[in-house]
């Protein structure tokens, strides 16, 4: 059964940018697409943008646009996430989970499905 | 503001059922069967219990179920249990602007009487 095993909480100052990394255990991610979701103290779930590794294809929701990188090492099972330009509302938990897909027989479009195994979630906290 | 929309609370008493709505748009919940919902309890991270509307995990108690009608999403939880009472998120694949997304609605906190 695969588990999906982030690094450690952060502590960043305003400014700067933060790397989470989340690293596929007893199993691999390759098949599926790794997903990064944020919930701040006291709200919801934010999806941030997905991967899909083995076609090294971004999804970015729009409110991080251009402050968001997602990549994926394919060797190591291995997906991170980079947030740039840290602001105090960037404070939050952030997970990474993973994604079945499928994509369209017509055009180049892809489907997600569901976050279906989910990591234990690292907490970056953004104080000056 | 989230883009799916879900009432902030629901309440049931223990044994009784409470149905948990969730609204978009035909761009997401209306327009693909890719609705799922997801249970947290505090200090916890989230947990799937339906996805592709009506199925269930491995694991996930039979007294959930999920349906969908039109532009809502709808999450049943039968015979109300203790341990059930927590937020519950529900999530949708989404098309806008012909990009592929995924979206979230802002939780509902169920209280178990």
């Amino acid at each position: 059964q695969v588990q999906l095993v982030q690094s450690g909480a952060e502590v960043k100052k305003p400014g700067s940018s933060v790397r989470v990394s989340c690293k596929a255990s007893g199993g691999t991610f390759n098949n599926y697409a790794i997903s990064w979701v944020r919930q701040a103290p006291g709200q919801g779930l934010e999806w941030m943008g997905g991967i899909i590794p083995i076609f090294e294809k971004t999804h970015y929701a729009q409110k991080f646009q251009g402050r968001v990188t997602i990549t994926a090492d394919k060797s190591t099972g291995t997906g991170y996430l980079e947030l740039s330009s840290l602001r105090s509302e960037d404070t939050a938990i952030y997970y990474c989970a993973r994604m079945p897909w499928s994509s369209s027989p017509v055009v180049p479009y892809y489907y997600y499905h569901t976050l279906d195994v989910w990591g234990q979630g690292t907490t970056v906290t953004v104080s000056s | 503001q989230s883009a799916l929309t879900q009432p902030p609370s629901a309440s049931g008493s223990l044994g009784q059922s409470v149905t948990i709505s969730c609204t978009g748009t035909s761009s997401d919940v209306g327009g693909y069967n890719y609705v799922s919902w997801y249970q947290q309890h505090p200090g916890k991270g989230p947990k799937l219990i339906i996805y592709e509307v009506t199925k269930r995990p491995s694991g996930v108690p039979d007294r959930f179920s999920g349906s969908k009608s039109g532009y809502t999403a709808s999450l049943t939880v039968s015979g109300l249990q203790a341990e059930d009472e927590g937020d519950y998120y529900c999530s949708s694949f989404g098309g806008s602007n012909n990009l592929p997304s995924w979206m979230f609605g802002g939780g509902t906190k169920l209280t178990v009487l």
